[in-house]
Parts: structure tokens; sequence; C-alpha cells
């Protein structure tokens, strides 16, 4: 069965910092698509940012950029320059190729201290 | 684009009652929906997936009995928590798939309290 694990219940960081959340997945696909969610006080869920397993290039939205290693099976968020507004719970997805439903996380809670 | 809406946001009802959940996709047209649990401070659990047109398929542990999803239409996806008990107490969010391999957009909820 495909899991994912985030090994941090709780992060937090100085504003303007950089901080890097982690996320590790099992899977024995080969083709498949990853994802950080961003769940703010609202609770509405916020797409941060998406990887295709097979590209190899990092993906990067503006301040918000993945760090996947496919054979390792990491795929951690990096979250530079961080603002008040980036405090949330942090969810990382997995998605087989083909498959219906998304595999979550158990979440990271992120503080950013002013 | 991708705008998920669902309604009530907020649904207060007594034990017994059935309550109904409406999820809709605003700007697309989504062939599957998800229906989602959360429990305070945990992530998401996954209720069903529901197909447009087709039964839901419901994950392990759900009660299809209480919990009925209905997919009548490629916008339009419903849950009604039939008997409601204070243990079906949560917030329940909804998300659509508009195309083969990008992310779920999510609506932003609906909180349920069962008194």
């Amino acid at each position: 069965a495909q899991t994912v694990t985030q090994s941090q219940p709780e992060m937090s960081v100085q504003e303007a910092e950089t901080v890097t959340l982690s996320c590790t997945y099992d899977t024995s696909e080969s083709d498949y698509y990853l994802f950080w969610y961003k769940q703010p006080p609202s609770r509405q869920m916020i797409l941060v940012i998406r990887q295709e397993a097979y590209k190899q290039q990092n993906a990067t939205e503006n301040r918000f950029s993945v760090n996947f290693q496919k054979a390792a099976k990491s795929f951690s968020l990096k979250i530079s320059d961080s603002q008040l507004g980036d405090a949330a719970m942090y969810f990382c997805a997995y998605l087989i190729q083909g498959a219906q439903k998304l595999v979550f996380g158990q979440g990271t809670r992120l503080t950013i201290n002013p | 684009g991708a705008v998920v809406s669902q309604h009530p946001s907020w649904v207060i009802c007594k034990s017994g009652t059935s309550v109904k959940i409406e999820c809709r996709s605003l700007d697309f047209q989504a062939t599957t929906m998800f229906w989602y649990r959360q429990f305070p401070k945990q992530s998401l659990m996954l209720m069903a997936t529901s197909n447009e047109g087709s039964k839901a398929t419901y994950e392990q542990g759900v009660e299809k009995d209480k919990f009925l999803i209905n997919h009548a239409s490629l916008t339009l996806s419903t849950l009604t928590v039939t008997s409601a008990h204070p243990e079906d107490s949560s917030f329940y969010i909804c998300s659509a798939r508009d195309q083969v391999g990008s992310g779920s957009h999510f609506g932003p909820g609906t909180r349920l309290t069962v008194t």
C-alpha cells in the first residue's frame, strides 16, 4: 500500500527566514504525482505545488520549491522568505498515475514567528 | 478558475435527523468527486469516491447506508448523513478533479455539529 509520511508534526520559523518541511513516501510505482497542500486556519485546502515523478527538475512556485529525490522517495518543501500568511497545516500528498484518490500524509503545523 | 463550493458551511442538527451537504464544481466539469472527513488537528480521511452517474466507492470502515453519496451531474455531488449522532460531528470536505493527474480542487468544508 502506498503511504506518505511527514515526520515533523510541528515546525516554526522566524519571519523572512527559510524553512523546509519533510515528506517521504512508499510506492512501487514509477509514474505518479506529488503535491503539497496548505490548510490555513480557515481550513480551505490550497494547492501549493505539484511535481510529476517523471520530471527531474524540481518544481518551483515563487517562494515555494521542492527537493524531489525519486530514488530516496523524498519530497521536501522549502519556503523562502517566510511570511506570516504562510502559517498553516501543510499536507504532502501522492497520486498514482491513472488512480483516482490522493494519499495524504499526517500534516505538519507551521508557525511563523514575527 | 477551478472553484469548488460547499453548502452549507456550518450546520447544527439534532440527533436522529438527516442532513445533506452539497458540493459543486462552479467552472469545470468533475467526473470524479471525493468526500473527506477531518477531525481536529488530523489529516483528511477519505470517505468515498463519487463518480458521475454511478454508485460511490466507499473506503473500508465507512458505512455506506449512513453516508449516502449521490453524484447526479458533472457539477454536483451530495453527501447525506442519515440518522446523525453526536459522533458524526466533524468537518466534511469535498474535492473535485478536472483532469487526470491534476491535484484535486477542494471545497471550503462543512462543519457538522449534531446535538
